[in-house]
C-alpha cells in the first residue's frame, strides 16, 4: 500500500529535550515536506526537500532541522523544543515534476512541549 | 481525534443537499490548484485538482470551479453525505515552484 508513515503519532516532552519525528514514504517520491498545523493558521511549511541531500527552508523553519540521506526518509529534528512548537505536524511527499503536484500526507504527529 | 482548528468558518448542510465551499487565493501567478479533505485524526487527502488553463473540472460527486479574474476557487459537492463532514483546504502553486500554499480551511458539517 502506497503511504507516508510518521512516528511517533503522539509525543509529550519537556522544553529543551531533543527529539526526532520520523517520516518515511514508499512511493519513490523525490519531493518531501514537513508542515505544522495550528488552529486558524492552516498548514505552514517548515522544510522541504527536492531530492536526496537537497533541503531548503519553508515558511517557518526556526527551531527545526531536517535531513535527507535516503530518498524514502525525511526526519524532522527539534534540537531544543520550546512550548511554541506544540503543534500538529504532517509529513508529505510527491512526485517532482509537472505531471502532478498532489502531495500525499502522513497521519500526523501531535507534539506537546511543556 | 486531532483538532485541526477551533475558529474555522463552518458550513452546515443537510444530507442530500449540494455544498459549495469557497476559497480566495492571492497569487495571480498561481498555475495549479488543489482541494484537500481532512477528517478528524487524519492527514489531508486529495480530492481534486485543476490547472489555471481550465475553468472547471469534475470528479465523482465533486466539481471545482476556477475564476482567475477574481482569484476565486470553489468546490461543489453533490448530494452531500455525512461521510463528507470534514475540514476542506484549498492550496495553490506558483509557476515554476513545487511548493503548495494552503488556505486556512472550511469545516463542513453534514446533518442526517
Amino acid at each position: 500500500e502506497a503511504q507516508v508513515t510518521q512516528n511517533p503519532r503522539y509525543l509529550i516532552t519537556v522544553t529543551g529535550k531533543k527529539l526526532t519525528v520520523t517520516c518515511s514514504q514508499n512511493m519513490n517520491h523525490e519531493y518531501m515536506s514537513w508542515y505544522r498545523q495550528d488552529p486558524g493558521l492552516g498548514l505552514r511549511q517548515i522544510y522541504y526537500s527536492m531530492n536526496v541531500e537537497v533541503t531548503d527552508k519553508g515558511d517557518v523553519p526556526e527551531g527545526y532541522k531536517v535531513s535527507r540521506k535516503e530518498k524514502r526518509n525525511f526526519p524532522l529534528i527539534l534540537e531544543s523544543p520550546s512550548p511554541n512548537q506544540t503543534s500538529l505536524y504532517f509529513c508529505a511527499s510527491s512526485v517532482r515534476g509537472q505531471s502532478s503536484y498532489e502531495q500525499y500526507f502522513g497521519p500526523g504527529t501531535r507534539l506537546t512541549v511543556t | 481525534g486531532e483538532s485541526v482548528g477551533l475558529h474555522l468558518p463552518t458550513l452546515s448542510v443537510q444530507e442530500g443537499d449540494n455544498s459549495i465551499i469557497n476559497c480566495a487565493y492571492s497569487n495571480s501567478a498561481s498555475d495549479y490548484f488543489i482541494w484537500y479533505k481532512q477528517e478528524s485524526g487524519k492527514g489531508p487527502q486529495f480530492i481534486i485538482d485543476i490547472r489555471s488553463n481550465m475553468d472547471k473540472r469534475q470528479g465523482q460527486r465533486v466539481t471545482v470551479l476556477l475564476n482567475k479574474t477574481v482569484k476565486h476557487l470553489s468546490l461543489q459537492i453533490a448530494a452531500t453525505q455525512p461521510g463528507d463532514s470534514a475540514v476542506y483546504f484549498c492550496a495553490e502553486k506558483d509557476t515554476g515552484f513545487q511548493k503548495l500554499v494552503f488556505g486556512t480551511g472550511t469545516r463542513l458539517l453534514v446533518s442526517p
